[in-house]
């Protein structure tokens, strides 16, 4: 099994709505990540779990929260979403925790609207 | 602060022909060089570059890093329509999980 995992695959929301995206990989890494990537753009870092702790956060607003339940998944729960945060939420893994990074293992992303 | 340039932008070339997309890195305290392929969704990974002038290969693709120049170039010969994608290069460095992505080669095979 060499993949990671994203649900929903689409999601719609209003501004006002709580939602979550979640992601899951049975690989044995101990570092998952969340990119954002917009149109024509390279994905853009948001957050790194290493071992389970959050290493980085690349000063994302607080209506991201990201939760990393145990080794294998990644949440990241929304709230209060602008119309620009529509984008493609993209989840990865890598064997390397804290120290660097190996290769990165992306799931299919999770495109999320934002009315 | 960390950055990755891609060059060219975007290519159109006709299938059989053989294209060559740069890479260049700043980056503190370097680590590796990545190139992925997105098609549609995910970006699938190509090859991981640590070592200079030492050629990677896989099938039609290949990749090597110049660590005194600071790029690399990813080849691809006798190009097909399934190769069309965004080619993105990102670079690493020790002491942090970041992963700094260059803004892709838009790459566009026509039969």
């Amino acid at each position: 099994d060499t993949e990671v995992t994203q649900t929903p695959k689409h999601l719609v929301m209003g501004m006002t709505n709580k939602k979550s995206l979640k992601c899951e990989q049975h690989m044995g890494h101990r570092a998952m990540y969340w990119y954002k990537q917009k149109a024509k753009k390279p994905p853009e870092l948001m957050f790194v779990y290493s071992y389970e702790k959050l290493s980085i956060n690349e000063s994302v607003p607080s209506r991201f929260s990201p939760e990393c339940p145990n080794s294998s998944l990644l949440n990241l729960h929304l709230h209060a979403l602008q119309p620009e945060d529509s984008a493609l939420y993209l989840c990865a893994s890598s064997r390397a925790g804290v120290g660097g990074t190996g290769e990165l293992f992306f799931g299919e992303g999770s495109r999320l609207t934002v009315l | 602060e960390d950055k990755v340039v891609q060059s060219p932008l975007s290519l159109v070339v006709h299938e059989g022909d053989t294209v060559t997309l740069n890479c260049s890195y700043e980056v503190t305290n370097f680590r590796s060089l990545l190139w992925y392929k997105q098609e549609k969704k995910a970006p699938t990974f190509l090859f991981m570059l640590t070592s200079s002038g030492i050629e990677k290969k896989s099938g039609r693709l290949s990749s090597i890093l110049d660590k005194k120049e600071l790029s690399s170039i990813l080849n691809i010969t006798a190009t097909q329509t399934g190769d069309s994608a965004i080619y993105l290069c990102a670079a690493t460095n020790f002491g942090n999980e970041k992963l700094t992505f260059g803004t892709g080669t838009r790459l566009t095979i026509i039969p």
